[in-house]
């Protein structure tokens, strides 16, 4: 079956502007997750989605980052007034109910110029 | 403060030969570590899980150790193959914080030259 997909692939945005990014979990999914892995920094846990609980929202770094996920499926991940240091590659995972493994997504490559 | 360290960056041996990578972590208590495999240019690929109460678990050629006293896993890629380079990742999940929360090692890139 399909795995889990992001848009887009790529982003190149300007300093200051909005991006948003968007995951779909493979179909079934309860748990999605937004990861962020920088040059030098390792893979950075962003936010947990589980079923209809309360996210955990622990791991973003500044209130610019925001995540929603509609319809227990789709999430999308926004970021406002990006800066430089939020260049790295966002990925997006999902896992069944109960599961441990992840199974992650290609990632979406950002780059603030 | 927490801390999970993949102690070699790059790892480089002859193709049929055992690649052995180490995990440590310090001040954690996990309920279970998972290994890795990422590619350049794509996201990671779960490979193995292994619980604090299993000292060992296989798959294939892979075997993965945990170690809860010496605060260590080490990962075994046997009869290896230049397929099998890669960056292998692992990551932990501390005991009683939500189970979706990985904390990702920095990786171990491992070279098999033919």
């Amino acid at each position: 079956g399909a795995g889990v997909s992001q848009s887009p692939s790529n982003k190149v945005t300007e300093k200051g502007k909005d991006v948003e990014l968007r995951c779909d979990p493979i179909s079934g999914h309860t748990a999605l997750y937004w990861y962020r892995q920088s040059l030098g920094q390792g893979l950075e846990f962003l936010i947990y989605f589980q079923g209809n609980s309360a996210p955990d929202k622990s791991g973003l770094p500044s209130d610019r980052f925001s995540a929603e996920r509609t319809g227990g499926s789709v999430s999308t991940l926004t970021i406002q007034r990006t800066q430089q240091e939020d260049s790295a590659v966002y990925l997006c995972a999902s896992s069944s109910q109960g599961a441990y493994e992840q199974y992650f997504g290609p990632g979406t490559r950002l780059t603030v110029t | 403060s927490q801390k999970i360290e993949q102690n070699s960056e790059a790892l480089n041996i002859q193709e049929g030969k055992t690649a052995t990578l180490t995990c440590n972590y310090t001040n954690y208590s996990p309920a279970y570590l998972q290994w890795y495999r990422q590619d350049p240019g794509r996201g990671p690929v779960f490979l193995l899980l292994i619980r604090e109460n299993e000292k060992e678990k296989r798959k294939e050629r892979l075997k993965v150790t945990f170690d809860t006293t010496l605060k260590q896993s080490l990962f075994h890629i046997t009869a290896s193959q230049p397929a099998d380079s890669a960056t292998y990742l692992c990551a932990l999940v501390a005991g009683g914080t939500s189970y979706g929360k990985l904390t990702f090692g920095q990786g171990t890139i491992l070279t098999v030259h033919p």
